[in-house]
């Protein structure tokens, strides 16, 4: 089974901050990586697709990279509605989500 | 407007059954694949089940493997997921998810429905 890990956990930022979030695989899963924000009491939302294809309808300011074992999801300049959970999904053998990385207000 | 609506969720006993159902409208829901997700309160996302439009390929978490069975009926645009054997650990908001046809990613979630597990 494919693991997925993500770094960190959690980070405290700033508007306008610019935060970059990891997620490596345990092995490699070519670009079958997606990012989800999902914020408290609702339903996941879908931001990347295929490492670095921004979702129609999600601002620019996100965007992904990577391929192989290891991604990145950039927020260019974090905005108050940005403040959210994180969480990568391999969907290359079968399907696994990382662990999340909660992004908080400083 | 693309809407997935989940329901069903209750509470169970250790070891009771259960049967969620999504219904999907908006989109021709014949020609997507489906997915089953879950959250346990205060955790993270994890992926629950797979279903592909005709049905013809099925993948399960090893978590619910022999107990979760995922169908659809194409004709009613509903999803469904038959729960056995129910356990605490399977306490959780359950999501269905609309597979994109893009790298497998699911674009559309519906509002979750509550399965508690406990005596």
């Amino acid at each position: 089974d494919i693991q997925m890990t993500q770094s960190p956990s959690s980070l405290s930022a700033s508007v306008g901050d610019r935060v970059t979030i990891t997620c490596r695989a345990s092995q490699s899963i070519r670009n079958y990586l997606n990012w989800y924000q999902q914020k408290p009491g609702k339903a996941p939302k879908l931001l990347i697709y295929g490492a670095s294809n921004l979702q129609s309808g999600v601002p620019s300011r996100f965007s992904g990279s990577g391929s192989g074992t290891d991604f990145t999801l950039i927020i260019s300049s974090l905005q108050p509605e940005d403040f959210a959970t994180y969480y990568c999904q391999q969907s290359y053998e079968s399907f696994t989500f990382g662990p999340g990385t909660k992004v908080d207000i400083k | 407007e693309v809407q997935l609506v989940e329901s069903g969720g209750n509470l169970v006993q250790p070891g009771g059954s259960l049967r969620l159902s999504c219904a999907a409208s908006g989109f021709t829901f014949s020609s997507y694949g489906m997915n089953w997700v879950r959250q346990a309160p205060g955790k993270g996302l994890e992926w629950v089940s797979y279903i592909t439009t005709s049905s013809s390929t099925i993948y399960y978490a090893d978590s619910v493997k022999g107990r979760f069975t995922i169908s659809r009926d194409n004709a009613k645009n509903s999803l469904y997921l038959q729960m056995n054997s129910l356990r605490d650990e399977d306490t959780a908001v359950y999501y269905c998810a609309r597979d994109s046809g893009r790298y497998y990613a699911a674009d559309y979630w519906g509002q979750g429905t509550l399965v508690t597990v406990s005596s």
